[in-house]
């Protein structure tokens, strides 16, 4: 079936390293990928999104590019900061019918 | 402006009891949702609803009925509510037509602790 693989969390990290949350999925035919983004207490927030193979997602110095041949899509940010502490998570829609798959959400923690 | 909205933030219950949350969205949409997220920050889609329609009904006990008064909002009843319905449930919304796919944008959460 569908899913949605990340890494595991917590990840600590100090303010402006470099930050890869990796991402691997399985679907038939060709999904659009998500990266969300829950702040502690909130809702999930759209950070960026990919529709086809090869599509570069960017939003808020975060990017991803959608890998058809390897399935996947991490998430990067080349300087994180102690806001960027959040809980991220990648999601697929394959069948553009709004029935979005999560993986299981990566928590990132940043170190003044 | 809130975009979408849930009441109550909080709920805490006795096994046993019914209880209601319900949402609200005031983006035009054509499309809510409710997602279940446990312990483990785990998120599941629960329903879709598409104008009152429902579209998408995962394997979800019958204790759980989502009602659809109007295509701005979507509320979700529990029956019989047990230890294991605890946990955060998100209502979402998407679809104007006019992006494919449609971006959901989601409520702030509502956590149900059952006693």
């Amino acid at each position: 079936g569908n899913s949605v693989t990340q890494m595991e969390g917590p990840v600590t990290l100090s303010e402006e390293a470099f930050l890869t949350i990796n991402c691997t999925y399985t679907a038939t035919g060709y999904p659009s990928l998500f990266w969300y983004v829950q702040y502690p207490g909130e809702g999930l927030q759209l950070l960026l999104k990919a529709t086809k193979a090869d599509d570069k997602g960017s939003n808020k110095g975060f990017e991803a590019t959608y890998r058809k041949e390897t399935t996947s899509f991490h998430l990067e940010k080349g300087s994180v900061q102690v806001s960027d502490s959040a809980v991220y998570f990648c999601a697929l829609d394959y069948n553009q019918g709004g029935k979005l798959i999560f993986g299981q959400g990566t928590e990132l923690s940043v170190k003044p | 402006d809130t975009a979408v909205s849930q009441t109550p933030k909080y709920l805490v219950t006795q096994m046993g009891n019914d209880k209601s949350i319900k949402c609200e969205q005031n983006l035009g949409h054509d499309t809510m949702y409710w997602y279940k997220q446990d312990s483990k920050k785990f998120l599941k889609i629960m329903f879709s609803y598409n104008n009152k329609e429902l579209i998408i009904n995962e394997t979800v006990p019958n204790r759980f009925s989502p009602k659809s008064p109007d295509k701005a909002h979507l509320n979700l009843h529990i029956n019989s509510l047990e230890l294991g319905d605890s946990a955060v449930y998100f209502c979402a919304s998407s679809g104007t037509g006019q992006a494919v796919p449609d971006t959901q944008y989601f409520g702030p959460g509502t956590r149900l602790t059952v006693l």
